[in-house]
């Protein structure tokens, strides 16, 4: 059974910058599309960014487009969210989620971590 | 795209069955089988409930059900149980990378 842990949340101020780390195990990670997914206080689930199996592509909601950085070690089975230029608005728990693809469609996210809180506030 | 409209409660006594609405458009929901809806427990992470608009994981109850018709998906749980409280997200593969979400709703077991 897969697993997903996430770390590196935490206080910052507006401006700041933050590095998210998601943990795989359990799964051939390099095999499968990663996202990272956040909710803010109270709210629902937004989609941040994804990353293909290699990482040469890279896609971000527009919210985060310019400011976030997604990537990943296949070596170590390790996926990242770099955060740059934080907003209050960015506080939110962010997970890491397991993307599953069927004949070339996104189909569903089955694995999710148990998220790690950022909050962005002076 | 935007978001997908779930209404923001839902709620039935235990025994009872409640269908969650997923509204979406052409370009998403109504366009592919592709809808899937996740249980979120507060303090919790999501977790797959359907999948493909009727599949249900392995491990999750048979009071679980999912369907489609034209734009909209529903979720509806049947015999409810005071652990189904909790709020369900649907989200549907838009036609990109980035799939689209509902705004989620919060099931109330009366």
């Amino acid at each position: 059974q897969g697993q997903l842990v996430e770390s590196g949340g935490g206080l910052v101020k507006p401006g700041g910058s933050l590095r998210l780390s998601c943990a795989a195990s359990g799964f051939s990670f390099s095999d499968y599309y990663m996202s990272w997914i956040r909710q803010a206080p109270g709210k629902g689930l937004e989609w941040v960014s994804k990353i293909t199996t290699s990482g040469t592509n890279k896609y971000y909601a527009d919210s985060v487009e310019g400011r976030f950085t997604i990537s990943r070690d296949n070596a170590n089975n390790a996926l990242y969210l770099q955060m740059n230029s934080l907003r209050a608005e960015d506080t939110a728990v962010y997970f890491c989620a397991r993307d599953r693809y069927s004949g070339g469609y996104w189909d569903y996210f089955d694995y999710w971590g148990q998220g790690t809180l950022v909050t962005v506030s002076s | 795209h935007s978001a997908l409209t779930q209404p923001p409660s839902a709620s039935g006594s235990p025994g009872q069955s409640v269908t969650i609405s997923c509204t979406g458009t052409s370009s998403d929901v109504g366009g592919y089988n592709f809808v899937s809806w996740y249980q979120q427990h507060p303090g919790k992470a999501p977790k797959l409930m359907i999948y493909e608009v009727t599949k249900r994981p392995s491990g999750v109850p048979d009071r679980f059900s999912g369907s489609k018709s034209g734009n909209t998906a529903s979720l509806t749980v049947s015999g409810l149980q005071a652990e189904d409280e909790a709020d369900y997200y649907c989200i549907s593969y838009a036609g990109n990378h980035t799939p689209v979400f509902g705004g989620g709703t919060k099931l109330t077991v009366l």
